[in-house]
Protein backbone atom coordinates (compact mmCIF):
# COMPACT_ATOMS: atom_id res chain seq x y z
CA UNK A 1 0.00 0.00 0.00
CA UNK A 2 0.81 3.89 -0.21
CA UNK A 3 3.41 4.64 2.65
CA UNK A 4 4.89 7.88 3.60
CA UNK A 5 8.35 8.10 5.43
CA UNK A 6 9.92 11.49 7.13
CA UNK A 7 13.12 11.91 8.53
CA UNK A 8 13.37 11.40 11.81
CA UNK A 9 12.44 14.54 14.62
CA UNK A 10 13.02 16.09 17.01
CA UNK A 11 14.92 18.23 14.80
CA UNK A 12 16.60 22.04 16.46
CA UNK A 13 17.54 24.84 14.36
CA UNK A 14 18.88 28.78 15.53
CA UNK A 15 16.74 31.57 14.20
CA UNK A 16 17.86 32.29 10.11
CA UNK A 17 19.00 28.59 9.63
CA UNK A 18 18.68 26.78 6.08
CA UNK A 19 15.50 24.09 7.24
CA UNK A 20 15.46 20.46 5.21
CA UNK A 21 13.02 18.30 6.23
CA UNK A 22 13.19 14.90 3.85
CA UNK A 23 10.02 12.94 2.74
CA UNK A 24 10.08 10.10 0.47
CA UNK A 25 6.57 8.08 -0.45
CA UNK A 26 5.95 4.87 -1.79
CA UNK A 27 2.47 4.68 -4.24
CA UNK A 28 1.60 3.54 -7.27
CA UNK A 29 0.52 5.84 -9.92
CA UNK A 30 0.79 9.53 -9.43
CA UNK A 31 -0.19 10.45 -6.13
CA UNK A 32 -0.83 13.96 -4.62
CA UNK A 33 1.64 15.39 -2.50
CA UNK A 34 1.37 17.46 0.38
CA UNK A 35 3.01 19.20 3.53
CA UNK A 36 0.71 19.69 6.39
CA UNK A 37 1.65 21.74 9.73
CA UNK A 38 0.57 21.53 13.26
CA UNK A 39 1.26 24.10 16.30
CA UNK A 40 0.86 23.02 19.99
CA UNK A 41 -2.76 23.04 20.32
CA UNK A 42 -3.95 23.06 16.74
CA UNK A 43 -5.23 21.21 14.45
CA UNK A 44 -3.21 20.48 11.20
CA UNK A 45 -2.97 23.22 7.92
CA UNK A 46 -2.27 22.78 4.66
CA UNK A 47 1.43 24.26 3.95
CA UNK A 48 1.66 23.40 0.42
CA UNK A 49 1.06 20.96 -1.85
CA UNK A 50 2.07 19.49 -5.33
CA UNK A 51 -0.08 17.37 -7.67
CA UNK A 52 2.05 16.42 -10.57
CA UNK A 53 5.87 15.83 -10.78
CA UNK A 54 8.08 18.62 -11.20
CA UNK A 55 5.65 21.32 -9.75
CA UNK A 56 6.38 23.31 -6.94
CA UNK A 57 4.40 23.94 -3.98
CA UNK A 58 5.19 26.96 -2.05
CA UNK A 59 3.81 29.04 0.89
CA UNK A 60 5.11 31.34 3.45
CA UNK A 61 9.12 31.02 2.24
CA UNK A 62 8.57 27.58 2.24
CA UNK A 63 9.06 25.31 -0.61
CA UNK A 64 8.91 21.50 -1.94
CA UNK A 65 9.36 20.02 -5.30
CA UNK A 66 7.65 16.80 -6.14
CA UNK A 67 9.96 14.77 -7.67
CA UNK A 68 9.09 11.58 -9.17
CA UNK A 69 11.97 9.69 -9.88
CA UNK A 70 13.69 9.91 -6.20
CA UNK A 71 10.30 9.77 -5.11
CA UNK A 72 10.46 12.53 -2.87
CA UNK A 73 8.96 15.64 -1.84
CA UNK A 74 11.34 17.39 0.52
CA UNK A 75 10.35 20.46 2.90
CA UNK A 76 13.02 23.40 2.88
CA UNK A 77 13.26 27.00 3.93
CA UNK A 78 16.07 29.19 3.60
CA UNK A 79 15.55 31.22 6.68
CA UNK A 80 13.74 29.70 9.46
CA UNK A 81 11.81 32.23 12.15
CA UNK A 82 11.35 31.04 16.00
CA UNK A 83 7.42 30.83 15.36
CA UNK A 84 7.92 28.28 12.52
CA UNK A 85 8.81 25.56 15.63
CA UNK A 86 5.58 23.29 15.07
CA UNK A 87 5.47 19.58 13.84
CA UNK A 88 5.33 19.07 10.43
CA UNK A 89 3.43 16.50 8.10
CA UNK A 90 4.41 14.88 4.98
CA UNK A 91 1.61 13.36 3.48
CA UNK A 92 -0.25 11.79 -0.04
CA UNK A 93 -3.26 11.26 -1.61
CA UNK A 94 -3.06 8.63 -4.25
CA UNK A 95 -4.57 8.30 -7.68
CA UNK A 96 -8.27 8.08 -7.27
CA UNK A 97 -8.18 8.29 -3.78
CA UNK A 98 -8.81 11.31 -1.40
CA UNK A 99 -7.85 9.67 2.38
CA UNK A 100 -4.73 11.38 3.05
CA UNK A 101 -1.96 9.07 4.04
CA UNK A 102 0.72 10.35 6.80
CA UNK A 103 4.21 10.11 7.70
CA UNK A 104 5.33 9.96 11.48
CA UNK A 105 5.53 13.77 11.88
CA UNK A 106 9.14 15.62 12.63
CA UNK A 107 8.93 18.60 15.13
CA UNK A 108 10.80 21.59 14.38
CA UNK A 109 12.21 23.53 17.53
CA UNK A 110 13.58 26.83 16.17
CA UNK A 111 15.65 29.13 19.47
CA UNK A 112 16.36 32.65 19.12
CA UNK B 1 -9.59 29.42 11.42
CA UNK B 2 -10.58 26.12 9.04
CA UNK B 3 -13.94 26.93 9.20
CA UNK B 4 -14.39 22.79 10.36
CA UNK B 5 -15.40 23.15 14.02
CA UNK B 6 -15.87 20.09 16.28
CA UNK B 7 -17.27 18.80 19.62
CA UNK B 8 -16.34 18.47 22.59
CA UNK B 9 -12.49 19.90 22.55
CA UNK B 10 -11.90 17.33 25.30
CA UNK B 11 -13.07 13.99 26.73
CA UNK B 12 -12.50 11.93 29.84
CA UNK B 13 -14.47 8.72 30.25
CA UNK B 14 -13.80 5.51 31.43
CA UNK B 15 -13.34 2.17 29.77
CA UNK B 16 -16.45 -0.06 28.57
CA UNK B 17 -18.30 3.50 27.82
CA UNK B 18 -19.71 4.75 24.41
CA UNK B 19 -18.87 8.40 23.24
CA UNK B 20 -19.99 10.54 20.23
CA UNK B 21 -17.58 12.76 18.58
CA UNK B 22 -19.29 15.96 16.54
CA UNK B 23 -17.88 17.80 13.05
CA UNK B 24 -19.00 20.71 11.70
CA UNK B 25 -17.74 20.60 8.16
CA UNK B 26 -16.80 24.08 5.93
CA UNK B 27 -20.31 25.67 4.57
CA UNK B 28 -20.57 23.90 1.28
CA UNK B 29 -18.46 21.03 1.67
CA UNK B 30 -19.40 17.49 0.71
CA UNK B 31 -16.82 15.79 2.37
CA UNK B 32 -15.54 14.44 5.62
CA UNK B 33 -12.85 12.69 6.96
CA UNK B 34 -11.83 10.91 10.50
CA UNK B 35 -8.39 10.60 11.23
CA UNK B 36 -7.22 9.30 14.62
CA UNK B 37 -4.10 10.69 15.85
CA UNK B 38 -1.99 9.16 18.41
CA UNK B 39 1.39 8.53 19.94
CA UNK B 40 1.98 5.44 18.77
CA UNK B 41 0.23 4.84 15.50
CA UNK B 42 0.56 8.42 14.45
CA UNK B 43 -1.88 9.50 12.13
CA UNK B 44 -4.27 7.27 10.44
CA UNK B 45 -7.29 7.71 8.08
CA UNK B 46 -10.14 6.48 9.97
CA UNK B 47 -13.52 6.68 7.23
CA UNK B 48 -14.86 9.39 4.52
CA UNK B 49 -18.59 10.12 4.19
CA UNK B 50 -19.29 12.09 0.83
CA UNK B 51 -22.51 13.98 0.77
CA UNK B 52 -24.46 11.31 3.58
CA UNK B 53 -22.58 8.17 1.78
CA UNK B 54 -20.11 6.01 2.98
CA UNK B 55 -17.17 6.59 0.56
CA UNK B 56 -13.59 5.06 2.02
CA UNK B 57 -12.79 3.13 4.94
CA UNK B 58 -9.32 2.61 6.54
CA UNK B 59 -8.30 1.10 9.68
CA UNK B 60 -11.42 1.66 11.77
CA UNK B 61 -12.06 -0.89 14.30
CA UNK B 62 -15.83 -2.41 14.74
CA UNK B 63 -16.68 -0.81 17.82
CA UNK B 64 -16.42 2.35 15.63
CA UNK B 65 -18.94 3.54 13.08
CA UNK B 66 -19.80 7.22 11.73
CA UNK B 67 -22.42 8.71 9.74
CA UNK B 68 -23.22 12.02 7.74
CA UNK B 69 -26.46 13.72 7.99
CA UNK B 70 -28.67 15.48 5.55
CA UNK B 71 -27.45 18.87 7.04
CA UNK B 72 -23.80 17.57 6.31
CA UNK B 73 -22.77 17.54 9.32
CA UNK B 74 -20.96 14.05 10.84
CA UNK B 75 -20.55 12.18 14.14
CA UNK B 76 -18.05 9.76 15.07
CA UNK B 77 -19.10 6.96 17.39
CA UNK B 78 -17.12 4.88 19.58
CA UNK B 79 -18.02 2.54 22.18
CA UNK B 80 -16.59 -0.32 24.42
CA UNK B 81 -14.12 2.50 25.09
CA UNK B 82 -10.27 0.62 26.06
CA UNK B 83 -7.50 2.58 26.94
CA UNK B 84 -6.07 2.31 23.71
CA UNK B 85 -8.59 4.63 22.50
CA UNK B 86 -7.38 7.60 23.75
CA UNK B 87 -6.19 9.81 20.93
CA UNK B 88 -6.86 12.86 19.21
CA UNK B 89 -9.32 12.60 16.80
CA UNK B 90 -9.31 15.10 13.85
CA UNK B 91 -12.36 15.87 11.01
CA UNK B 92 -11.65 17.09 7.90
CA UNK B 93 -13.81 18.37 4.78
CA UNK B 94 -13.12 19.31 1.15
CA UNK B 95 -14.74 19.33 -1.87
CA UNK B 96 -17.09 22.33 -2.42
CA UNK B 97 -18.06 22.25 -5.68
CA UNK B 98 -18.48 18.39 -7.31
CA UNK B 99 -16.75 15.34 -6.95
CA UNK B 100 -13.47 15.47 -5.31
CA UNK B 101 -10.02 15.10 -6.83
CA UNK B 102 -7.11 13.11 -4.77
CA UNK B 103 -5.16 16.76 -4.97
CA UNK B 104 -8.00 18.69 -3.53
CA UNK B 105 -7.45 20.08 -0.07
CA UNK B 106 -8.32 18.74 3.08
CA UNK B 107 -9.76 21.45 6.18
CA UNK B 108 -8.97 20.00 9.35
CA UNK B 109 -10.57 21.12 12.56
CA UNK B 110 -8.96 21.90 15.94
CA UNK B 111 -9.36 17.89 16.66
CA UNK B 112 -10.94 16.31 20.05
CA UNK B 113 -8.97 15.21 22.65
CA UNK B 114 -9.93 11.56 23.91
CA UNK B 115 -8.82 10.44 27.04
CA UNK B 116 -10.12 6.95 28.17
CA UNK B 117 -9.53 6.13 32.09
Amino acid sequence: GNSVTQMEGPVTLSEEAFLTINCTYTATGYPSLFWYVQYPGEGLQLLLKATKADDKGSNKGFEATYRKETTSFHLEKGSVQVSDSAVYFCALSGQGAQKLVFGQGTRLTINP
Amino acid sequence: DSGVTQTPKHLITATGQRVTLRCSPRSGDLSVYWYQQSLDQGLQFLIQYYNGEERAKGNILERFSAQQFPDLHSELNLSSLELGDSALYFCASSARRGLAGAGDTQYFGPGTRLTVL
